[in-house]
């Protein structure tokens, strides 16, 4: 779904370096989340964000941050990056309401 | 909170053959229940879903049962053709207000062997 893209589409990094996975939409949805997919762990929700003043922690935000700075857009911030944070990540938009959410392409990060 | 429950792990048939693949949550007030589907590489799309006062949903060959009382819903493929092959999740949520977030399984590795 080329409404919510993602960048980069691939990082690899060093232990302890800041780094910032970018996430934008041009569907119109309030609602965004990121999430983190590991082989045989599904997909865990890190952050969700349901309009621009709204920030909500999921059940695996320790080590991440966001931002969002427009309703078009969020950001998953890794402040100090470690090697088990090392994963897929991807974004999603859902409208108000409207529970279907649209994911896009994913990031994947390798943290040496 | 709500935890989703999935099996199995990993599901391989032969084409055409039937697949089923089950979950179970915790939560008995969740009331939305999507299946996403995820191609080798590509992002997780919803396949079809189901909301709680219904107790089954059609979609071509597949579909998708809820046992409210029970608290389980399953994925059924008929028909099974290769490009089936991926890995399949469920979900579930509990819809409005601040809630709304989805739970997701753990996920199903389908192979259909031709």
């Amino acid at each position: 779904d080329a409404d919510v893209t993602q960048t980069p589409r691939n990082r690899i990094t060093k232990t302890g370096k800041r780094i910032m996975l970018e996430c934008s939409q041009t569907k119109g949805h309030d609602r965004m989340y990121w999430y983190r997919q590991d082989p045989g762990l599904g997909l865990r929700l890190i952050y969700y964000s349901f309009d621009v003043k709204d920030i909500n922690k999921g059940e695996i935000s320790d080590g991440y941050s966001v931002s969002r700075q427009a309703q078009a857009k969020f950001s998953l911030s890794l402040e100090s990056a470690i090697p088990n944070q090392t994963a897929l990540y991807f974004c999603a938009t859902s409208d108000t309401d409207v529970e279907t959410q649209y994911f896009g392409p994913g990031t994947r990060l390798l943290v040496l | 909170g709500e935890n989703v429950e999935q099996h199995p792990s990993t599901l391989s048939v032969q084409e055409g053959d039937s697949a089923v693949i089950k979950c179970t949550y915790s939560d008995s007030a969740s009331n939305y229940f999507p299946w996403y589907k995820q191609e080798l590489g590509k992002r997780p799309q919803l396949i079809i879903d189901i909301r709680s006062n219904v107790g089954e949903k059609k979609d071509q060959r597949i579909a998708v049962t809820l046992n409210k009382t029970a608290k389980h819903f399953s994925l059924h493929i008929t028909e099974t053709q290769p490009e089936d092959s991926a890995v399949y999740f469920c979900a579930a949520s509990r819809r409005g207000g601040s809630q709304g977030n989805l739970i997701f399984g753990k996920g199903t590795k389908l192979s259909v062997k031709p």
